[in-house]
């Protein structure tokens, strides 16, 4: 059984730059959301996608974009890099229908690093 | 709004000790409760879960029982291992949605 798996492990970008991290959500689900975690600290919802939507949002900008695709994979975005945009961006599924809607499963993260 | 409360790290305790680490919660409605552990250089592992008031999660040895009338959600276990070395990280969601996570306590247990 497959779990969450996140590309690319590790990246570094210069300010100003574009860039995009995947997510392919584990085997069976068919919710995923995006996390920022800074160092030291706990993960910050960024955002939630469901049959293709946003569905929720948390207090991010909208340098921050995302996009489900028809697989249940995911994409996202992040435009006009800042060094403030470093961090581990984690990904994570869940099934939207049955009893375990409110139970995610994490990927292992990007390590994103902005010069 | 929603938010999640952990005790400060970090926890120093020596192998086969008594481990406490304190959550407290403050939600709009009945949230589930959750405490995920981050091993270094890792993504968030699911430790256990409750969902509603009086249910206790378990899992490997770690106990937390969700408590209402103190919005509480405590994790516990009796007698700790090297390997449990970690950070720590409760969190609640309302219908599985919007997930709030504490800051994190990072746990070191010495041979």
């Amino acid at each position: 059984d497959a779990g969450v798996t996140q590309s690319p492990t590790h990246l570094i970008k210069t300010r100003g730059q574009q860039v995009t991290l995947r997510c392919s959500p584990k085997s069976g689900h068919d919710t995923v959301s995006w996390y920022q975690q800074a160092l030291g600290q706990g993960p910050q919802f960024i955002f939630q996608y469901y049959e293709e939507e946003e569905r929720q949002r948390g207090n991010f900008p909208d340098r921050f974009s995302g996009h489900q695709f028809p697989n249940y994979s995911s994409e996202l975005n992040v435009n006009a890099l800042l060094l403030g945009d470093s961090a581990l961006y984690l990904c994570a599924s869940s099934l939207a229908a049955g009893g375990n809607t409110d139970t995610q499963y994490f990927g292992p993260g990007t390590r994103l690093t902005v010069l | 709004g929603n938010s999640v409360t952990q005790m400060e790290g970090p926890v120093t305790l020596s192998e086969e000790a008594f481990l406490t680490i304190n959550c407290t919660y403050t939600a709009t409605g009945y949230p589930s409760l959750f405490w995920y552990v981050q091993y270094p250089g890792e993504g968030l592992q699911l430790l256990l879960k409750a969902t509603k008031a009086d249910d206790k999660g378990s899992n490997k040895g770690f106990e937390a029982t969700y408590r209402k009338e103190t919005t509480s959600f405590h994790l516990e276990k009796g007698s700790v291992q090297v390997s449990d070395s970690a950070v720590y990280f409760c969190a609640l969601t309302l219908y599985g949605q919007n997930f709030v996570f504490g800051p994190g306590t990072r746990l070191s247990v010495l041979p």
